[in-house]
């Protein structure tokens, strides 16, 4: 079964670094997600992403935040200056579209996270 | 803002019993309700869904519940198995034509069975 694959699975970085999380989304899907969990926390939801633009974002997704897809396989998430409150698991994930077949939406297929930890 | 609530943040339950993980959320503009399971180190996995227009929706051992007047939906596992414990993660969204749809999470609801 296609699957969505995250590197690293451990990322430690300093406080004021940039970091860049990779995903590989399933193939055949066109919308794709960034989510965090703090240690503890809900899943919370930073950005979606479809026809190479950013769709919706949230609070937490702010100017040190961005997406890019650099090719037809890659999806990443960059943090410009780490801040100690970015350390959390961040979860790609990808989904057939807003709409399948039959007008219900396709759910989430997740990775299994990088976990980030700022120091 | 917490749109999706799950307020157990544990359930303990027999092998072989029913475990029912509960989920309520405060948007009535919700049309697509999700049940995910997340093991440690890995990343939530789907495991059912329901449309606002159906009520009940089963696969397996697994039993969606929708009451959209209560804004309340369940999840039924029927027997439940050991290697059913992990976290349950209740999620919703709704429709915003072809654009990516933001999934609302609740905080989830820590599974054990007791073989």
């Amino acid at each position: 079964e296609p699957e969505v694959t995250q590197t690293p699975s451990h990322q430690v970085t300093q406080m004021g670094q940039e970091v860049i999380l990779r995903c590989v989304p399933i193939s055949n899907h066109l919308y794709f997600y960034w989510y965090r969990q703090i240690l503890g926390q809900k899943v919370e939801f930073l950005v979606s992403f479809y026809n190479n633009e950013i769709s919706e974002k949230s609070e937490i997704f702010d100017d040190q935040f961005s997406v890019e897809r650099p090719d037809g396989s890659n999806f990443t998430l960059k943090i410009r200056s780490t801040k100690l409150e970015d350390s959390a698991m961040y979860f790609c994930a990808s989904s057939r579209g807003g709409r399948a077949i039959g007008g219900y939406n396709s759910p989430l297929h997740f990775g299994n996270g990088t976990r980030l930890t700022v120091t | 803002d917490q749109q999706v609530k799950q307020n157990s943040p544990s359930l303990s339950v027999q092998e072989g019993r029913i475990s029912i993980l509960n989920c309520d959320y405060t948007n009535s503009m919700f049309d697509y309700f999700l049940w995910y399971k997340k093991y440690p180190a890995e990343g939530p996995t789907f495991l059912i869904s329901i449309s606002s227009i159906k009520d009940k929706n089963e696969d397996g051992r697994f039993t969606v519940f929708l009451n959209k007047s209560a804004k309340h939906l369940s999840l039924h596992i029927v027997p439940s198995q050991p290697g059913d414990s992990a976290v349950y993660f209740c999620a919703a969204t709704f429709g915003s034509g072809d654009a990516g749809n933001q999934f609302y999470f609740g905080t989830g609801t820590s599974l054990t069975v007791i073989p």
